[in-house]
Formats: structure tokens, sequence, C-alpha cells
């Protein structure tokens, strides 16, 4: 079955610096879509992504985040300038429509990104 | 903003059902699921239901919605070691909005 990957599993980086989280979604999907989950804490939605353009995006993802197609395969988040408080799992999701349309979004196993 | 409850742990004796609860506050809901994370891995898509269904079964899983009371329940029949989990109900709503809304997930443990 086809599957959405993350890379990498594990991402450890020093305050300050910027992290690109990349993301591989299922081929035939048009939908890309980024949450993270702080630990112990709710799995919380971040952005949506569309036709090469954010379709939404929360609260939680201001200037310091940004996201990318950069080719026909890979999904990108950027966080710049990370702070110890961007310490969670990312998951990436894609959905072949949008979600009202009934079909679901599929998780990657999640990147563990921790800020020392 | 909408909000999506359930209780933090349920524990289950082997070959017994499970039933795992969830409530929503969100009234323009259409798509209710249910994801399954085991340690260390991904969100696993079980099932779903859409919100003018009352019942939808899969095999072991039987999903109930109760729209009147925004009340969602996943019952796992014959629990076996491998339905040790976490259980995360989420919500989608009908205004072009695509995200989702998870719950705090629930923690099933199955006792031999």
């Amino acid at each position: 079955e086809p599957e959405v990957t993350q890379t990498p599993s594990h991402q450890v980086t020093q305050m300050g610096q910027e992290v690109i989280l990349r993301c591989v979604p299922i081929s035939n999907h048009l939908y890309f879509y980024w949450y993270r989950q702080i630990l112990g804490q709710k799995v919380e939605f971040l952005v949506s992504f569309y036709n090469n353009e954010i379709s939404e995006k929360s609260e939680i993802f201001d200037d310091q985040f940004s996201v990318e197609r950069p080719d026909g395969s890979n999904f990108t988040l950027k966080i710049r300038s990370t702070k110890l408080e961007d310490s969670a799992m990312y998951f990436c999701a894609s959905s072949e429509r949008r979600q009202g349309a009934g079909q679901p979004q599929h998780f990657g196993d999640g990147t563990r990104l921790s800020i020392l | 903003g909408e909000d999506v409850e359930q209780s933090l742990f349920l524990s289950v004796r082997e070959g017994d059902s499970s039933v795992i609860n969830c409530t929503y506050t969100d009234s323009s809901s259409t798509y209710l699921y249910w994801y399954k994370q085991e340690p260390g891995a991904g969100l696993q898509l079980l099932t779903y239901i859409f919100s003018n269904m009352d019942m939808k079964q899969d095999q072991r899983l039987t999903v109930l919605l109760n729209k009147k009371d925004k009340h969602l329940s996943l019952r796992i029949a014959d629990t076996q070691t491998g339905d040790s989990a976490i259980y995360f109900c989420a919500e989608t709503s009908n205004f072009g909005n695509e995200k989702l809304t998870f719950g705090t997930g629930t923690r099933l443990t199955i006792i031999p």
C-alpha cells in the first residue's frame, strides 16, 4: 500500500538554527499537510497546501515557518531560527482531495525534532 | 473553536471488546475519523464515518455516531495484544476546512 514517507526520523538541532523536514506524499495525492505533536499534547494542525500554495494555516504557523514543494515529489517544512518550544513530533499527511469530499488524510511516521 | 475530547486510558482483557469514546463540539463536523498510533510509529487511519451515518462496521471495528449528542465511539471486538496503541478521534468540518482537529488520544492497554 502506498505510504507517506518522512525524513529524517529524528533531527537534533541547536537553538537558533534552521531546520528542513522532508516528506514524500503519496504519488497521486494533491493535498498536503503538516501537523505537530508536542510531547504529551494533542496533534495540532499547522498548514495545508494545494496547487503550490498554502490553502490554510493555523496561528502556530507564523513567519518562522514555511512550506515548499520544490519538485514533483517532495514537500518540505522549513523552520527558521528554531526555539526550544519547537521540539515536537512533526507529521506530514496527504490526501487525494479535500476532506469535505471524504478523502481521508494519510500520515507519515513523523520526524522527531529536538532543539537543544 | 472546535474541541475533541477523549478519556486518556482504557484497559481491557484480551478477547473482550474495547469501546473508546470521543465527544466533539463542532456541529458542522462532516467526517469523523479514528487513527491508531503504535509506539514510535505514525498515525494509521483505521476507519471514518460521514456525519449522516449512525454506524459503520469494518471487520472487528464498529463505529457509532450520535450526532445529536456529538458522541463518537469505536468498538474493537475480540481485542488482541496487537491492538495496544493510542487511538485518536479526529473531525473535520464542511466549510472548505481541510484541517483535522484531534482528540487527546486514548491509550489502550490489553491485559493478558
